[in-house]
């Protein structure tokens, strides 16, 4: 069964600074997609970033960017000059070739002024 | 097209009752989830169709729990009998199957309170 993890239930960061949200996922598939998803209250959950298991390169998304370890199975994501829009939910996820999403409970994140 | 929509966005009926959901995919999207997420969890995965074809169930989805996506476009979630545990954000997304995994688009979600 897949799993995904994320540890940090809700975490801070002032603007303008450098905030990382950890996950760690477990997976039977060989080819997989690793995901970070943004839901701020009361809105549509949207797509952060995604990278491709095969790629050892990590993705970057312009403030966006993960660090995926892929022998620890860890993917965290780095989100450089925090701005207030980034206020809200931040959700990993794992994907198969079906695309259906296994994702974890999620990380709070506030961005203060 | 301006992405999946979801109807309604707010549904509260009395336990034992019916309801249905209603989610229109991005128009060109072959590919429509539907996921589960209850308060201060992330979402779980119900059930996908690629086109008109459910391709997989979780577990999660009871006998009391149907969906549909008759002509391969919009589909439906029916939850007969409903149940105070049923009460949850129920999340619809599509996306577009080619030879690559590609981005799945959410919609804004129905939530259903059940008194």
């Amino acid at each position: 069964a897949q799993t995904v993890t994320q540890s940090q239930p809700e975490m801070s960061v002032q603007e303008a600074e450098t905030v990382t949200l950890s996950c760690t996922y477990d997976t039977s598939e060989s080819n997989y997609y690793l995901f970070w998803y943004k839901q701020p209250p009361s809105r549509q959950m949207i797509l952060v970033i995604r990278q491709e298991a095969y790629k050892q390169q990590n993705a970057t998304e312009n403030r966006f960017s993960v660090n995926f370890q892929k022998a620890a199975k860890s993917f965290s994501l780095k989100i450089s000059d925090s701005q207030l829009g980034d206020t809200a939910m931040y959700f990993c996820a794992s994907g198969g070739s079906q695309g259906n999403l296994i994702f974890g409970k999620g990380t709070k994140l506030s961005v203060k002024p | 097209d301006t992405g999946v929509s979801q109807d309604p966005r707010h549904k509260i009926t009395k336990r034992g009752q019916n309801v249905t959901f209603r989610c229109d995919p991005i128009s060109e999207h072959n590919r429509l989830y539907w996921y589960r997420q209850t308060l201060g969890q992330g979402p779980e995965f119900l059930t996908y169709f690629q086109n008109e074809a459910q391709l997989e169930k979780s577990r999660l989805l009871s006998d009391r729990f149907s969906a549909e996506r008759p002509k391969g476009s919009f589909s439906t979630l029916e939850i007969q009998r409903t149940e105070q545990g049923d009460s949850a954000m129920y999340l619809c997304a599509s996306s577009s199957q080619q030879w690559d995994f590609t981005e799945a688009f959410f919609g804004q979600g129905t939530r259903l309170t059940v008194v």
